[in-house]
């Protein structure tokens, strides 16, 4: 059975660092992966889609890596914000209709 | 942009009621998708739906159904609402597989639910 972690759970960063969020994964037959972000109280909004057969995806200062083979996404955000704070959350695509999520990283951008 | 509307932001509603939540999606996928979501146990997938008429039961469907009488519009019903159903619920959309298994999954906003 797949299963995604995320680590850290929460991350507290001064405001323009870089920093790096993790999503592991148990299996590696998946379709895509997909990272979220959650403000409080609001719904996931989609940032960027890695596709099984690619490596990278980027979208303005964030950038998401794939390694299949090992299980692993990386999300890496350059030059926070505060702006940026909110909950992340990556999901694997394992099937048709079938997604399996991470439970999410909470970050805060301290100005 | 694809555009996944759920009717209400936030619900109160009494035990026993009959609860209705709504969502609407304008892209023409043919999945669509009911999660809740409560603090420690992250998402969990109610029902989903492949096409008009068809349903299929999630992980924790006990106490809801759910209906879809047209493509874009997916209902998910509290026969008899509880207080352990408070939670926030997230609907969503993804075209079907084939050729757009790689297009992503649209959520709405949410529906914060309270049962008293």
């Amino acid at each position: 059975k797949q299963e995604v972690t995320q680590i850290p759970a929460a991350l507290s960063v001064p405001e323009g660092e870089n920093l790096v969020l993790n999503c592991s994964f148990t299996d590696s037959a998946i379709y895509n992966l997909q990272w979220f972000r959650q403000d409080p109280g609001k719904g996931l909004t989609s940032l960027l889609l890695i596709q099984s057969s690619q490596r990278e995806q980027t979208s303005g200062r964030l950038n998401a890596s794939l390694d299949k083979s090992s299980g692993r996404s990386t999300l890496y955000i350059a030059a926070s914000q505060p702006g940026d704070s909110a909950t992340y959350l990556c999901a694997v695509r394992v099937g048709g209709q079938n997604f399996v999520f991470g439970p999410g990283t909470r970050l805060s951008v301290l100005p | 942009d694809v555009k996944v509307t759920q009717s209400s932001r936030y619900l109160v509603k009494r035990t026993g009621e009959k609860v209705f939540l709504e969502c609407v999606q304008d892209m023409d996928h043919e999945n669509m998708f009911w999660y809740r979501q409560d603090p420690g146990l992250g998402l969990r997938l109610i029902y989903f739906s492949y096409d008009v008429k068809m349903k299929e039961k999630g992980d924790i469907p006990e106490g809801y159904s759910v209906s879809r009488e047209k493509k874009e519009r997916f209902s998910l019903i509290l026969e008899s609402a509880s207080t352990n159903q408070t939670s926030m619920y997230l609907c969503a959309s993804s075209p079907a597989t084939g050729p757009n298994l790689n297009s992503p999954l649209h959520f709405g906003n949410g529906t914060r639910l309270t049962v008293t």
